[in-house]
């Protein structure tokens, strides 16, 4: 089945920095989602992106489709402590009848020092 | 506008004891999706319901689980003899539509079992 990598499985940034997440699949995925998890919470929606090379914008984050339709980053720029969390990409394939079931990467805890 | 709502938060069971989670969409969603996640893992989608029928259940364990979404009511994801593995957190998202676009997630079900 699809699998989603994201790499590595921890960053550790400073407060005020840009960091930037990717996150790659072996096969073609029609859109791209990425979400965010804090502890005990459940994931929430923070960009999704429905067509090859789009670039959209959610205040200081910044998300692309890749050419390729494998691949996609999240750019978080000025980091700020409350980025601090887990971040999921997530890929719905072409559709098979019904079936267009989301596959989820296993996420990128980051940590912001103040 | 409530969110997906899902309860209890909390759920512990002793070994061999049936779990019961629900899980009510958005207003105006009729597709409802389950995804379990255990510790330091990404979420592995389980079954996928529109009102009254089970469009996919390729992720469910073939044996103990099952999940219902009745015309009315909440979504129901039901484990029976519940053992140790099945500790882990259970998310519900919702979506308007078959394309899953936008799914936005309930605060998840937290199954311990002791």
């Amino acid at each position: 089945g699809q699998q989603l990598n994201q790499s590595p499985q921890s960053m550790f940034i400073q407060e005020g920095e840009d960091v930037s997440m990717n996150c790659t699949s072996s096969s073609i995925f029609n859109t791209w989602l990425w979400y965010k998890q804090d502890p005990g919470e459940g994931p929430v929606l923070l960009i999704a992106l429905y067509k090859a090379g789009e670039l959209t914008s959610n205040g200081r984050l910044t998300a692309q489709f890749g050419i390729t339709r494998k691949d996609s980053f999240l750019n978080i720029s000025a980091s700020i402590p409350s980025d601090v969390g887990i971040y999921f990409c997530a890929g719905q394939p072409p559709p098979t009848g019904a079936n267009s079931k989301l596959t989820f990467g296993k996420g990128i805890t980051l940590s912001v020092r103040p | 506008n409530a969110g997906v709502m899902q309860n209890p938060r909390h759920l512990v069971r002793r070994r061999g004891q049936e779990a019961r989670l629900r899980c009510s969409p958005m207003k105006g969603h009729s597709h409802v999706y389950w995804y379990r996640q255990l510790p330091e893992e990404g979420l592995k989608f389980m079954v996928y319901l529109q009102k009254e029928n089970i469009i996919d259940e390729s992720g469910m364990p073939k044996e103990r689980f099952s999940a219902e979404f009745p015309k009315e009511g909440p979504s129901i994801l039901r484990i029976q003899q519940v053992v140790r593995g099945d500790s882990a957190a259970y998310f519900c998202a919702s979506s308007r539509d078959w394309m899953n676009t936008e799914a936005f997630f309930g605060q998840g079900t937290r199954l311990t079992v002791v």
